[in-house]
């Protein structure tokens, strides 16, 4: 069955970075894209991008462009979410998600989520 | 970009009610929509894609409509389990600020 399994939990300082993986099995990894989506508490749901695991093409939303970096292994079918410049406001659970693709465009599998938390 | 606009945002509504969501694109997108039901502490699920068809084992009982900029979930008769918070989203791209919908 298809599984996104993220990383756990994180507590970040201002200003660093965090990292965050979603590890894939199930399926063929190459065949999908991931996307990038995360919840502040509270809060609605905020695209973050999406990146293609055949080549590590890429597209960002505009809030995220310079400060987000999505790549790709595939010899482990593991994706990779680095967020820059952490500031309070980015404290979030943050989700990786399966793009059904062009037979089911919306996303049909979703990770368990990675809650981040920013805090001096 | 794109923007979409969710209505309401919070929706009382009791078992056995019908129940309307709307959401709004800032400009046409055809069909390019996908709602989902997302649960306290849990990842979102996807009901509807291509603003109509039902992802496999979502009851009969939601449907999806619309086209170009304007866009709707319905839910025919509301159940227990449907109290939950509602995301459209441009597919590929942004969401709607989310409906809330809860016992009256």
């Amino acid at each position: 069955q298809v599984q996104l399994v993220q990383s756990g939990a994180e507590v970040k300082k201002p200003g660093a970075s965090v990292k965050i993986s979603c590890k894939a099995s199930g399926y063929t990894f190459n065949d999908y894209y991931l996307h990038w989506v995360r919840q502040a508490p509270g809060q609605g749901l905020e695209w973050m991008g999406i990146i293609n695991p055949n080549g590590g093409s890429t597209s960002y939303a505009e809030n995220f462009l310079g400060r987000a970096t999505m790549t790709t292994d595939t010899s482990t079918s593991t994706v990779y979410m680095e967020l820059n410049s952490l500031r309070s406001e980015d404290t979030a659970v943050y989700y990786c998600a399966r793009d059904g693709g062009d037979y089911l465009p919306g996303l049909d599998y979703w990770g368990q989520g990675a809650l981040v938390t920013v805090s001096s | 970009d794109i923007q979409m606009t969710q209505s309401p945002s919070t929706l009382s509504a009791s078992v056995g009610d019908r129940v309307t969501i709307t959401c709004r694109a800032s400009q046409s997108i055809s069909r390019w929509v996908a709602w989902y039901q997302q649960k306290p502490g849990k990842a979102p699920k996807l009901l509807i894609y291509r603003a109509s068809t039902l992802e496999s084992g979502v009851p009969a009982r939601f449907s999806g409509s619309g086209s170009g900029t304007e866009f709707t979930l319905t839910i025919s008769s509301l159940q227990s389990d449907d109290f939950a918070t509602y995301h459209c989203q441009h597919y590929n791209s942004y969401f709607g600020q989310g409906t809330k919908v809860e016992i009256k």
